[in-house]
């Protein structure tokens, strides 16, 4: 059975600070895994990562996967208020999603 | 503008009733999914289609039904509501060419009392 964990549940940190979220997984037949921000409302589409080493970036955030340890991290450099989220780590196998148990994170001012 | 929308938003039921969730997708996408969140689970995926008259099963489906008549509704019932089953409920629709970016709608959250 496909399995996502994501590390640490819940964080919080000040403005200006750089945080780094974990997402491990397990799975039979890779395809990709992906990074949603939820705020109050839906999730919304971040990163999608299919090779090792590559990193992608969008702005203050990047993303890296290791298929060989099979984890991902997501980086956060500069944090703004507003980059307070729950931050999902999604696992694709076939075409379904097997989501992480998400990463609270809250910036103070 | 494409969407996906669902409706109610907020629902309030009693123990044994039969809910209906709705969602509508203007994306004309052929895979759509349900999800349930909750606190310390994440997104658990519940039934899922991937094409007309096309349902399966996810991993949270009991108490659970969908169908699917067309390509923009796959309606959500809960054929007699549980308490286990307040939660809020995701939608989401994805291209089948494309299907890594699902497209969520805004959620319903339910309670069931």
């Amino acid at each position: 059975e496909d399995k996502v964990v994501q590390s640490p549940l819940s964080l919080v940190v000040h403005e200006g600070d750089t945080v780094t979220l974990n997402c491990s997984y397990e799975v039979t037949n890779f395809r990709s895994l992906l990074w949603y921000k939820q705020e109050k409302k839906a999730p919304t589409f971040l990163f999608m990562l299919t090779s090792s080493g590559i990193e992608k970036k969008s702005g203050r955030l990047s993303s890296i996967l290791d298929k060989k340890e099979l984890f991902s991290i997501l980086n956060i450099t500069a944090t703004q208020t507003g980059d307070s989220a729950v931050y999902l780590c999604a696992l694709q196998g076939a075409q379904k999603l097997v989501f992480g148990q998400g990463t609270r994170l809250t910036i103070n001012p | 503008d494409a969407e996906i929308t669902q409706s109610p938003r907020h629902k309030i039921t009693e123990t044994g009733r039969q809910v209906t969730l709705a969602c509508h997708q203007t994306w004309n996408h052929n895979n759509m999914f349900w999800y349930r969140q909750d606190l310390g689970h994440g997104l658990r995926l519940i039934h899922y289609s991937y094409g007309v008259h096309d349902t399966n099963k996810g991993e949270v489906s009991d108490g659970y039904s969908v169908s699917r008549s067309n390509t923009e509704d796959l309606p959500l019932t809960l054929e007699s509501a549980a308490s286990s089953q307040t939660s809020v409920y995701f939608c989401a629709s994805s291209a089948t060419a494309s299907a890594y970016e699902q497209y969520f709608g805004p959620g319903t959250r339910l309670t069931v009392t």
